[in-house]
């Protein structure tokens, strides 16, 4: 399956500031999407990353907070923006194989905003 | 919409016992199911997946099936070891709306075996 990178690993980060999360894959991927797990909690989908177009959001995640590149189909980036206590989290980037088909995570990028 | 409920944690158990952990979906589609596992300080890894009604996921002695008429994919291991302790997350994709999906998640179930 496809190796996926993900910097920073942690970053701890001052409210109000916007930090931006980089996937790299090591090979073509059509499908890229973007996770957020909160502490204790399970995983929520934030976007699908949409190469060549804007980024497709779920419900509760917008544009202005969580912008998304995709510039090409080995990387996307995840911007965390005007963050405050409540945006710390895991934010992860997962690969699709297939519609219908398991995706494969990165190692996610721990996020804690004082 | 989609949704995924599963019990919760954490469930503690001894070495070689029986494990079943429950998972029940709701879904607009015909969804595929996925068992996901996250061992302590590491990241999300694919445990057994079962496209299609019937279906038999397995995976390191764990089993998974596909049940569509009590919409449920619960997971079970003969004999859990104290190396299974994590934290294990059922999933649905459910692309019937014909465009890639994301995937919805249970709230995952933290597995503790003791030896």
């Amino acid at each position: 399956s496809a190796v996926i990178s993900q910097k920073p690993s942690r970053d701890i980060c001052q409210r109000g500031t916007s930090l931006t999360i980089q996937c790299q894959v090591d090979s073509q991927v059509t499908m890229m999407f973007w996770y957020r797990q909160q502490p204790g909690q399970s995983l929520t989908l934030i976007a699908t990353a949409n190469q060549g177009s804007e980024a497709t959001y779920e419900s509760g995640f917008v544009i202005d907070k969580f912008p998304i590149s995709r510039p090409n189909l080995t990387f996307s980036t995840l911007t965390v923006s005007n963050m405050s206590p409540e945006d710390s989290s895991i934010y992860l980037c997962s690969v699709g194989t297939g519609l219908g088909q398991p995706q494969h995570f990165g190692d996610g990028t721990r996020l804690s905003i004082l | 919409g989609n949704s995924v409920t599963q019990m919760e944690g954490p469930v503690t158990l001894s070495e070689e016992a029986f494990l079943t952990i429950n998972c029940t979906y709701t879904a607009t589609g015909y969804p595929s199911l996925f068992w996901y596992v996250q061992y302590p300080g590491e990241g999300l890894q694919l445990l057994l997946k079962a496209t299609k009604a019937d279906d038999k996921g397995s995976n390191k002695g764990f089993e998974a099936t596909y049940r569509k008429e009590t919409t449920s994919f619960h997971l079970e291991k003969g004999s859990v070891q104290v190396s299974d302790s994590a934290v294990y997350f059922c999933a649905l994709s459910d692309s019937s709306g014909g465009g890639a999906d994301g995937l919805t998640f249970g709230k995952g179930t933290h597995l503790i075996i003791q030896p």
